[in-house]
C-alpha cells in the first residue's frame, strides 16, 4: 500500500465550479500534512499547510481528519489559471524532515 | 527571492557513463534534497543531507550516490547510467526547521539514458 494515495484524476471541470480532492495517508504517526501544487514541467511548490482545524487561503480550503487519515483540498470558484497538479503531501518525524508525496490529482479547468 | 538552480534543464547520456547531477541553493539552507519524478510514481526521494558531508539513503538510493563539500551545493551522481534511470530529477532545499513544510525546488533536470 503507498503510504500517500490520491485519484489522479484528471478532474475537468468548468470555470466558477467547486471541485473536492481527496488524500489518504497510511503511516498513523504522520505529524504535518500539506498541499503543493506542480504546473505542467514546473517544479512543485507549496500552496497551504492543512491543520487538523482545518484552514482556508482565499478560494481554497484545506482539511485534516487524522482518525480516517484523509485530508483533503476544496477549491471553490475555481480559475482557468487553477490547472495544474495537485501533490499531497505528508511528513513523519524521526524520518529528519523528510515530506512523501502523492502522485498527485490533475485538475483542468476548462471556459 | 529563494533560488535553486540545477546545472542542467535536459540532458541526454550513454548507456554506462559516469553522469554529475549538480545542486545550488542560495537560502543558506542546512537541509538539500534529491529527487526523481515519474508518471504514475510520483516524487521519490533519492537521497538527502542534513549538513555539509553528511548525506542520508532515501527510499531509492540504488545506483545513486551524492556528494555534499560546501553547504550550498548537492551533488547526485550515477556511478554507471542505466535506461531505467531516465527520469526527471528534482533537487530541493528546506531550512534546518521544517517551517511551514516548505521545500524549496529547483526546475528539474529531464535526464534520458539511451
Amino acid at each position: 500500500r503507498k503510504e500517500v494515495e490520491q485519484d489522479p484524476g484528471p478532474f475537468n471541470v468548468p470555470e466558477g465550479a467547486t471541485v473536492a480532492f481527496n488524500c489518504t495517508y497510511s503511516n498513523s504517526a504522520s505529524q504535518s500534512f500539506f498541499w503543493y501544487r506542480q504546473d505542467c514541467r514546473k517544479e512543485p511548490k507549496l500552496l497551504m499547510s492543512v491543520y487538523s482545524s482545518g484552514n482556508e487561503d482565499g478560494r481554497f480550503t484545506a482539511q485534516l481528519n487524522r482518525a480516517s487519515q484523509y485530508i483533503s483540498l476544496l477549491i471553490r470558484d475555481s480559475k482557468l489559471s487553477d490547472s495544474a497538479t495537485y501533490l499531497c503531501v505528508v511528513f513523519v518525524t524521526g524520518g529528519g524532515n523528510k515530506l512523501t508525496f502523492g502522485t498527485g490529482t490533475q485538475l483542468k479547468v476548462e471556459l | 527571492d529563494v533560488k535553486v538552480t540545477q546545472s542542467s534543464r535536459y540532458l541526454v547520456k550513454r548507456t554506462g557513463e559516469k553522469v554529475f547531477l549538480e545542486c545550488v541553493q542560495d537560502m543558506d539552507h542546512e537541509n538539500m534534497f534529491w529527487y526523481r519524478q515519474d508518471p504514475g510514481l510520483g516524487l521519490r526521494l533519492i537521497y538527502f543531507s542534513y549538513d555539509v558531508k553528511m548525506k542520508e539513503k532515501g527510499d531509492i538510493p540504488e545506483g545513486y550516490s551524492v556528494s555534499r563539500e560546501k553547504k550550498e551545493r548537492f551533488s547526485l551522481i550515477l556511478e554507471s547510467a542505466s535506461t531505467n534511470q531516465t527520469s526527471m530529477y528534482l533537487c530541493a532545499s528546506s531550512p534546518s526547521e521544517l517551517t511551514g513544510g516548505e521545500q524549496y525546488f529547483g526546475p528539474g533536470t529531464r535526464l534520458t539514458v539511451t
